[in-house]
């Protein structure tokens, strides 16, 4: 299978505590966006990479969110100090930049904070 | 703040039947994409239309475009339980790569 894939699928934690979400795009796939979806709403952004340059971050990620894309490859999201609010899908998704604007979106990582 | 709006927020049809669902916008776009999201899952892509394009097929799918209205459509043709789904537009704008998605279109196809 050579399509976005996220782990862990499903994660269940206690407020408080840390959480770390891997993504691997598509391999030949230069961009990597990270997007959160509530239920019932659509995904909303939350940051994207180039290769391994952050370039841009919503204001919905705060100082507790951080990611990284070391070498260009994977992506991981790290969320410090979880609140019940950040209960949510996280999404990833993967696109090959100016050449091929679609975003393909890997299954997401289901958050529950207890 | 959500850049696309999809109307209607529910649709339940018949096997057969096709499906209409619209997506309005705001602010000029490069781009607009449909996805499908599967209860729980992630987003399949369906189209990708441009700005300079008006109507796409795939499929049992059409997309249209009006830019003028900054309003999109997708019809879903002889539709089957399997496309059973919430349907999100998500409109990338010019300049920008980042999609701004609705709050989606909730489809039920009864057998």
């Amino acid at each position: 299978d050579t399509g976005v894939s996220q782990d862990p699928r499903h994660k269940i934690t206690k407020r408080g505590q840390n959480v770390t979400f891997r993504c691997d795009p598509i391999s030949e796939h230069n961009r990597l966006y990270w997007y959160r979806q509530t239920l019932g709403q659509g995904p909303e952004f939350l940051t994207y990479f180039q290769n391994e340059a952050q370039l841009e971050k919503s204001r919905l990620l705060s100082d507790r969110f951080s990611a990284e894309r070391p070498k260009g490859s994977f992506s991981t999201l790290e969320i410090q100090r979880t609140e019940q609010g950040d209960s949510a899908m996280y999404l990833c998704a993967s696109s090959f930049g100016l050449i091929e604007e679609t975003q393909y979106f890997g299954p997401g990582t289901r958050l529950l904070v207890l | 703040s959500q850049q696309g709006e999809e109307d209607p927020q529910a649709l339940s049809i018949q096997e057969g039947e096709n499906a209409t669902m619209n997506c309005s916008y705001k602010t000029s776009i490069n781009n607009l994409q449909w996805y499908r999201q599967n209860s729980g899952r992630g987003l399949v892509h369906l189209i990708l239309i441009r700005s300079n394009e008006r109507e796409k097929h795939s499929g049992r799918l059409r997309v249209t475009l009006d830019t003028s209205k900054k309003s999109s459509s997708l019809l879903i043709t002889a539709s089957r339980a399997a496309d059973t789904a919430s349907y999100f537009c998500a409109t990338a704008l010019t300049d920008d790569y980042k999609l701004s998605f609705g709050a989606g279109t909730t489809v039920t196809v009864r057998a």
